[in-house]
């Protein structure tokens, strides 16, 4: 049973870099079945997908967010992370990392997510 | 990109009554449509995918119909445990895109 955890600090001053690592157990993250995957949701809000890493580094990123954005992978710690950087209050959320089961290139669905990790974004 | 409307965004019902949650994309995406739970306070999960393919372990009370850019979730009898908010989920490329949201309620 594959399961994410979500690890970084829970809050983050404006303009700063918010940093987050998923940590995958119980399978490979060099699965070629998979995009890895964040995924956000503000508080009382709905969700907004982030991005996809594959195992071969390549990205994919949500076009609102990719000139903030950077998702990288560590396959010898089997984990992904996550940096966005010249956060505002607006980034405030619940963040999780998510397996995405490749349908087609770029589409996925998210069968497995992590607990989530809240990140306040406040000075 | 292609947006997805789900209506309404909140609804409260008896149990046992059978509820209905439509999801709308603004150009067809085929079946390329997932739906997800999501319990107060807890991690979405994963209830359909493929518009009406039922997730491992999802109660047959669940089922899932549509293509093109109409979709609905309907949960046949429904009970206590299914108060939650419930996700569309376009998947036919990138960027996958969710529905605002449906809350379901208890009356």
């Amino acid at each position: 049973q594959v399961q994410l955890q979500e690890s970084g600090p829970g809050l983050v001053k404006p303009s700063q870099t918010l940093s987050l690592t998923c940590t995958v157990s119980g399978g490979s993250i060099s699965s070629g079945d998979h995009y890895w995957s964040w995924i956000r949701q503000p508080p009382g809000k709905g969700l907004e997908w982030i991005g996809y890493i594959y195992y071969s580094g390549s990205t994919y990123y949500n076009p609102s967010l990719k000139s903030r954005l950077s998702i990288s992978l560590d396959t010898s710690r089997n984990q992904f992370s996550l940096r966005l950087s010249s956060v505002t209050a607006a980034d405030t959320a619940v963040y999780y990392c998510a397996r995405g089961k490749k349908v087609q290139l770029w589409s996925a669905i998210f069968d497995n997510w992590g607990q989530g990790t809240l990140v306040t974004v406040s000075s | 990109d292609i947006q997805m409307t789900q209506s309404p965004s909140s609804l409260s019902a008896s149990v046992g009554d059978r509820v209905t949650i439509t999801c709308r994309a603004s150009q067809g995406i085929s079946n390329f449509l997932a739906w997800y739970q999501q319990k107060p306070g807890k991690v979405p999960k994963l209830l359909i995918y493929a518009a009406s393919t039922l997730q491992s372990g999802v109660p047959s009370r669940f089922s899932g119909s549509g293509s093109g850019t109409d979709f609905t979730l309907t949960i046949s009898s429904l009970q206590p445990e299914d108060v939650a908010t419930y996700y569309c989920q376009k998947y036919d490329s990138a960027p996958p895109t969710f529905g605002q949201g449906t809350k379901v309620e208890i009356k």
